[in-house]
């Protein structure tokens, strides 16, 4: 069953530093988002992505983060200089269709466990 | 606002049912999903549920919508030591601009005894 995979599966970096988390979605699907849930927090949404733009962000997504697809397989999410209340774990997810029937389910992969000292 | 509320633990007996239940806002939604995560692991999708059904049952799982109350719950039959888990209800946010987004509650940490 094709599946959202992720690496690293752990990140530990220092504080300042630039990191790259990646995913790479289900082949056949052109929405992509990322998620981040800080340790014992709800599970939040951060940016949507479709035909190379975002098309939607949250306040917790500023300036210090970027998305890009750089290849057709690839999806990644930048932090340019983390702080360490950037410290979460990262889910890339994946859909079909933006809205419109089943096609729109998210599908997550396992995320990226980020540590920032 | 955008809130989806969930009890945060729930300890049931193994062969016993687990209810788990959720409320959510926004009544645009189009879908509604439970997610397990597992220890240490990402988020699986359990099931979901279209905004117009009541009900929806998949092998030991039964999701019960009530959409005036904005209400979910989902019952695990015959509850296992392997559905011990942290359980998401999760809305799809509206789609007006064209965009889709999950809405998380905070998870309901379901622990299975013997």
């Amino acid at each position: 069953e094709p599946e959202v995979t992720q690496t690293p599966s752990h990140q530990v970096t220092q504080m300042g530093q630039e990191v790259i988390l990646r995913c790479v979605p289900i082949s056949n699907h052109l929405y992509f988002y990322w998620y981040r849930q800080i340790l014992g927090q709800k599970v939040e949404f951060l940016v949507s992505f479709y035909n190379n733009e975002i098309s939607e962000k949250s306040e917790i997504f500023d300036d210090q983060f970027s998305v890009e697809r750089p290849d057709g397989s690839n999806f990644t999410l930048k932090i340019r200089s983390t702080k360490l209340e950037d410290s979460a774990m990262y889910f890339c997810a994946s859909s079909e269709r933006l809205a419109g029937g089943l096609l729109e389910t998210q599908y997550f992969g396992p995320g990226t466990r980020l540590l920032v000292l | 606002g955008e809130d989806v509320e969930q009890s945060l633990f729930l300890s049931v007996r193994e062969g016993d049912s687990s209810v788990i239940n959720c409320t959510y806002t926004d009544s645009s939604s189009t879908y509604l999903y439970w997610y397990k995560q597992e220890p240490g692991a990402g988020l699986q999708l359990l099931t979901y549920i279209f905004s117009n059904m009541d009900m929806k049952q998949d092998q030991r799982l039964t999701v019960l919508l009530n959409k005036k109350d904005k209400h979910l719950s989902l019952r695990i039959a015959d509850t296992q030591t392997g559905d011990s888990a942290i359980y998401f209800c999760a809305e799809s946010k509206g789609v007006s601009g064209g965009y889709n987004k999950l809405i998380f509650g905070a998870g309901t940490r379901l622990a299975v005894h013997p």
